[in-house]
């Protein structure tokens, strides 16, 4: 049971580049979310799904897209990397709204020059 | 005003210290999450409370719904306990969305 895993762990992205990162989830866990962590702030929701077939905007959407591909899997893209969007990625998961624990993965680390 | 605020922003601590850290909410709530992240790692979650007492080993959580308030308590610290511990809530209002503290950073030096 690997819980719920994240790739890349690092990237280093040219402004204007595109990119997918990827997640996935072995729990069959119903929700999933995509957050951003920058120094001095606490995480933001940048998107979330919450369940197969959905998704929804969070505090900041702007400059990405998601993709629910399946109830394991939640990808989220960069479409024209911009310096602004260097920062740590992390997925999450949780089962239904009755347990509300998140599970994070390990982290992606994005540098956009 | 962020709707999570954590006190203090940074603590260091004396090896065996009791340590509190605090996390005040302004919205109604139907969970708060601790989470601990290590330098350079990924972040776990210590306690989930709707209300309440939660222990697990050294850590003790508690909340108090009505004063929108909780505290997370380490006793006899340890230099492994050097970590950012974050505290985020489930806004009633915004349903399974987390709402972040800026996370509070803890050394405990030996």
């Amino acid at each position: 049971n690997a819980g719920v895993t994240q790739t890349p762990k690092f990237q280093v992205l040219k402004t204007g580049q595109s990119m997918t990162l990827q997640c996935a989830q072995d729990m069959n866990h119903n929700s999933m979310y995509w957050y951003r962590q920058d120094p001095g702030m606490g995480l933001r929701l940048i998107y979330y799904s919450a369940s197969e077939g959905t998704t929804d905007k969070g505090e900041v959407p702007n400059g990405y897209n998601v993709s629910r591909l399946n109830k394991r899997e939640f990808s989220l893209r960069l479409e024209s990397a911009a310096p602004s969007q260097t920062s740590v990625y992390f997925c999450a998961s949780i089962r239904d709204s009755y347990t509300y624990e998140q599970y994070f993965g390990p982290g992606t680390r994005l540098t956009v020059t | 005003k962020n709707e999570v605020e954590q006190s203090p922003q940074n603590l260091t601590a004396q090896e065996g210290e009791f340590i509190t850290i605090n996390c005040s909410y302004s919205v109604g709530i139907s969970a708060l999450h601790w989470l601990q992240q290590h330098p350079g790692g990924g972040i776990v979650s210590l306690f989930m409370l709707s209300s309440g007492k939660k222990k697990h080993g050294r850590l003790i959580a508690t909340i108090n719904i009505q004063e929108k308030h909780s505290s997370l308590h380490i006793t006899a610290s340890h230099p492994r306990d050097s970590a950012v511990y974050i505290c985020a809530v489930y806004p009633m209002e915004y349903g399974n969305k987390l709402v972040f503290g800026a996370g509070t950073i803890l050394r405990v030096k030996s």
